[in-house]
C-alpha cells in the first residue's frame, strides 16, 4: 500500500543551522503532500502544501519541494530557531481516496 | 476561542471502563475525524465522518465506536478500555476540497488506561 517515509529523530542542532528533515512517499498516483507541526502540548497544524510536481509550498521560512522524480517533499529551512523545536510529520492525500497517509514525525530539537 | 475542542484534555481510567471523548467545532466543516498517537508511529486513524449520517471506520477501529451528534459534534467511546489504548487522542475537521484539503486538529486528550 501507499506510505510516508521520514527521517528518524530526534533531529538536534544549534540554532541558526541549517534543516533538512527528509520524507518520500509510496503512491499509485499523484498525491498533494502536507508538512504539518506539532508544538509541545499542541494539536498537529498545517505547515505547507503543495499540490503537483515541482510545485514548493513554504511558510514561516520553511520550504518543501514536490519532487516526482524522486519521490520526494523535504522540509528545509534556512536558519533555525529555538521556537521551531516541535514534531513535524509529513504526509501525503492521493486523489482517488481522502485520507492522509502520515509519516511517523520527526522531533526537532533546537539549541540555543 | 479554538476552532476545535476537545474534553477532556486528561483522563486517567481503569482497565475495562467506559469512556467517552468530546470534540466539538466551530468551523462548519463537514468532515470529522478520530486519530490516535503513539511514540514513533505518526497518526493512525480510528473513525471518520462525512456528514451527520455517514461514519466510516478507519485503520483502527476495533474497541472503539462513534457517534455524530451533530455537524459540530463528534465522540469517541472506548466500549472497555484496556492498557494498550493508552495514547494522545485527536479529533480533526477538514472541509470537503478534494486531495489539497487541510485538516484542523484539536489539542488532543491525553488517555490513561491503568
Amino acid at each position: 500500500g501507499n506510505s510516508v517515509t521520514q527521517m528518524e529523530g530526534p533531529v538536534t542542532l544549534s540554532e541558526e543551522a541549517f534543516l533538512t528533515i527528509n520524507c518520500t512517499y509510496t503512491a499509485t498516483g499523484y498525491p498533494s503532500l502536507f508538512w504539518y507541526v506539532q508544538y509541545p502540548g499542541e494539536g498537529l497544524q498545517l505547515l505547507l502544501k503543495a499540490t503537483k510536481a515541482d510545485d514548493k509550498g513554504s511558510n514561516k521560512g520553511f520550504e518543501a519541494t514536490y519532487r516526482k522524480e524522486t519521490t520526494s517533499f523535504h522540509l528545509e529551512k534556512g536558519s533555525v530557531q529555538v521556537s521551531d523545536s516541535a514534531v513535524y510529520f509529513c504526509a501525503s492525500r492521493e486523489d482517488s481516496n481522502y485520507q492522509l497517509i502520515w509519516g511517523a514525525g520527526t522531533k526537532l530539537i533546537i539549541k540555543p | 476561542d479554538a476552532d476545535v475542542t476537545q474534553t477532556p484534555r486528561n483522563r486517567i481510567t481503569k482497565t475495562g471502563k467506559r469512556i467517552m471523548l468530546e470534540c466539538s467545532q466551530t468551523k462548519g466543516h463537514d468532515r470529522m475525524y478520530w486519530y490516535r498517537q503513539d511514540p514513533g508511529l505518526g497518526l493512525r486513524l480510528i473513525y471518520y465522518s462525512f456528514d451527520v449520517k455517514d461514519i466510516n471506520k478507519g485503520e483502527i477501529s476495533d474497541g472503539y465506536s462513534v457517534s455524530r451528534q451533530a455537524q459540530a459534534k463528534f465522540s469517541l467511546s472506548l466500549e472497555s478500555a484496556i492498557p494498550n489504548q493508552t495514547a494522545l487522542y485527536f479529533c480533526a475537521t477538514s472541509d470537503p476540497s478534494g486531495r489539497a484539503a487541510t485538516q484542523y486538529f484539536g489539542p488532543g486528550t491525553r488517555l490513561t488506561v491503568l
